[in-house]
């Protein structure tokens, strides 16, 4: 059964650092998500992606935050300059179109990021 | 007030009971409703989604939707000690993007 995957595992970093966190999507959808959640909180949703644009944004993704594919099969989030409280585990997603409010987004693994 | 709310748990039953796990929202132009299961240091695994309003049976799971009462909820019967988990409700209100609930967790008393 086609899965989302997601690498790292985990990743440490420095404060200040910047991270790329790296996801395949399910190979024919179309539409990419990340969300993370802090440790003992909520899943939150960051961003949503669309035919090589962001579709929506939340407040959580600020400048710090991008988004790319760099290719046919990646889709990546960028942290430009890690805080303590970027710490979390970040989710990507990805579903079949999008378009439909009704549509199942399956979730990766998951990459936890500890930021030192 | 938050815009999807669950039951404060934690929330036990003995095994073989029924585990009733409710979430409420405040949109109301919210469309599509998701139930999720999320082991701890796991993804969310979807369980059931509904969009009618009325009953949804999967195997063991019911979920039950009333738009107007602005609520969804999942009843699991002859509940198992592998259903001990977190019990997420998700709500989708805009195409691509989904709100989630802060998550109920059950534990199933063998």
């Amino acid at each position: 059964e086609p899965e989302v995957t997601q690498t790292p595992s985990h990743q440490v970093t420095q404060m200040g650092q910047e991270v790329i966190l790296r996801c395949v999507p399910i190979s024919n959808h179309l539409y990419f998500y990340w969300y993370r959640q802090i440790l003992g909180q909520k899943v939150e949703f960051l961003v949503s992606f669309y035919n090589n644009e962001i579709s929506e944004k939340s407040e959580i993704f600020d400048d710090q935050f991008s988004v790319e594919r760099p290719d046919g099969s990646n889709f990546t989030l960028k942290i430009r300059s890690t805080k303590l409280e970027d710490s979390a585990m970040y989710f990507c997603a990805s579903s079949e179109s999008g378009r439909a409010l009704s549509e199942t987004q399956y979730f990766g693994p998951g990459t936890r990021l500890l930021v030192l | 007030q938050k815009e999807v709310e669950q039951n404060s748990g934690p929330l036990s039953v003995p095994e073989g009971a029924i585990a009733s796990l409710n979430c409420t929202y405040s949109d109301r132009g919210s469309q599509s409703f998701f139930w999720y299961r999320q082991y701890s240091g796991k993804s969310p695994e979807l369980i059931m989604s509904i969009y009618s309003n009325g009953d949804k049976e999967d195997g063991r799971f019911t979920a039950q939707l009333n738009k107007a009462s602005q609520y969804v909820s999942l009843l699991i019967r002859d509940s198992q000690p592998s259903d001990s988990a977190t019990y997420l409700c998700a709500v989708n209100t805009d195409a691509g993007k989904s709100t989630f609930g802060d998550g109920t967790t059950l534990t199933v008393k063998p």
